[in-house]
């Protein structure tokens, strides 16, 4: 099955800073690639998702990129705000939605 | 439009018993999975129903079953309850289930096992 893992398990950016969290997945039948923020006390919310047949996507500050050779793919925040300080889970999944998520990242961002 | 909605937000067990959680998914969702997200393990894949029917089953014993109505709503059963059971269970639901299908997490319930 799937196996993602993702780095770094914490991550701590002055604001305004950039922040970058990178997956690497084993099923090369894995073509969804969602990431999820979750603040405390809540469930996971979907930021940004990139397919296999796309490179790059980006939504306003947060752009994801995937390589589907190297079969990894990273989230990129730019002008990070206190705001973004939550935990991120990274998740590949195949045809069959069994989707397998990274171990996440406790983004903190410094006022 | 309302979100995904579990009840109840905690519980709180002893070993040996039994639990029963309830995910009601955003209205017009048909596929419904169920996550277990523990500080050590992250999140972990239960199982997925769609149309009433258990479609995907993740590496988890028979002590955890699940089931769907007709109105998509969804339960999952946990008996003979074990003190590493205590997690946060999620339940998220799509319109088709398929990816790239989007998945709506509810808050979850948070489960412990005394």
């Amino acid at each position: 099955g799937e196996n993602v893992e993702q780095h770094p398990s914490t991550l701590s950016v002055q604001e305004g800073d950039s922040a970058v969290i990178k997956c690497t997945y084993s099923d090369s039948a894995s073509n969804y690639f969602p990431w999820y923020k979750q603040e405390l006390g809540k469930g996971p919310q979907l930021i940004i998702d990139i397919r296999s047949n796309v490179g790059e996507k980006k939504d306003q500050r947060i752009a994801v990129t995937l390589n589907k050779t190297a079969k990894h793919f990273s989230l990129h925040i730019t002008e990070t705000q206190p705001e973004d300080s939550a935990v991120y889970f990274c998740a590949a999944s195949p045809y069959n939605n069994d989707m397998r998520f990274g171990a996440g990242t406790r983004l903190t961002v410094k006022p | 439009k309302a979100g995904v909605t579990q009840t109840p937000r905690y519980l709180i067990k002893t070993r040996g018993q039994q639990v029963t959680l309830s995910c009601s998914p955003i209205s017009g969702h048909r596929s419904v999975s169920w996550y277990q997200q523990t500080p050590g393990q992250g999140l972990q894949f239960l199982f997925e129903y769609f149309s009433e029917t258990q479609r995907n089953k993740g590496n988890f014993p028979g002590r955890f079953s699940g089931r769907q109505f007709s109105n998509s709503r969804s339960e999952m059963n946990v008996s003979t309850l074990e003190l590493g059971d205590s997690a946060l269970y999620l339940c998220a639901s799509s319109l088709e289930g398929r990816p790239p299908n989007i998945q709506y997490f509810g808050a979850g319930t948070r489960l412990s096992v005394l």
